[in-house]
């Protein structure tokens, strides 16, 4: 059972590159999620989606854009990477009544 | 809107200590509350959670009780070990489904032999 997957696990862009971190789950869950972790900042909220074909702004949606693409899978595109962005992002998903939220691993992303 | 409050960090208590993390919540609703725990290098995963009021959550030790009058979650341990270390995530969801969890900035437990 792999759960909740990310990839990648570690990457490096320059400033004003592109890129999608991919998130999959096999858990046939309807939410999913993507945070990003900062120091001392806990986990913020980039975009959600409560199920498939919606997408909606969590508290932290500028530079980021994101696909549910079917039921399994939620992307997240940077398109022009800023060194603000350099962050863990971290991809969940929940079943229903939100009774127990499942975490990918992480991508550790630095922007230079 | 929904919000978690909890203690800040860092953290630093002796093996064999008892553990108090304090959290507190807004909801406009009945809400789920969880702990979450994260290892270095990982992500999160689910501590103990509970459902309703006056519900215990328990897990490898560790407890919490949700108290709607005083609307917390504290999480205790009554003797911790080197392999708790780690950062301690109180969370909410509302059981609609339709809204995405609330995340406190977590609070990071060094113990120390």
């Amino acid at each position: 059972n792999a759960g909740v997957t990310q990839t990648p696990k570690f990457q490096v862009l320059k400033t004003g590159q592109s890129m999608t971190l991919q998130c999959a789950q096999d858990m046939n869950h309807n939410s999913m999620y993507w945070y990003r972790q900062d120091p001392g900042m806990g986990l913020r909220l980039i975009y959600y989606s409560a199920s498939e074909g919606t997408t909606d702004k969590g508290e932290v949606p500028n530079g980021y854009n994101v696909s549910r693409l079917n039921k399994r899978e939620f992307s997240l595109r940077l398109e022009s990477a800023a060194p603000s962005q350099t962050s863990v992002y971290f991809c969940a998903s929940t079943g229903i009544m939100n009774t127990e939220a499942f975490f990918g691993q992480g991508t550790r992303l630095t922007v230079v | 809107g929904d919000s978690v409050t909890q203690m800040e960090g860092p953290v630093t208590l002796s093996e064999e200590a008892f553990l108090t993390i304090n959290c507190t919540y807004t909801a406009t609703g009945y809400p789920s509350l969880f702990w979450y725990v994260q290892y270095p290098g990982e992500g999160l995963q689910l501590l103990l959670k509970a459902t309703k009021a006056d519900d215990k959550g328990s897990n490898k030790g560790f407890e919490a009780t949700y108290r709607k009058e005083t609307t917390s979650f504290h999480l205790e341990k009554g003797s911790v070990q080197v392999s708790d270390s780690a950062v301690y995530f109180c969370a909410l969801s509302e059981r609609s489904g339709n809204t995405p969890l609330v995340f406190g900035k977590g609070t990071r437990l060094s113990v120390i032999a």
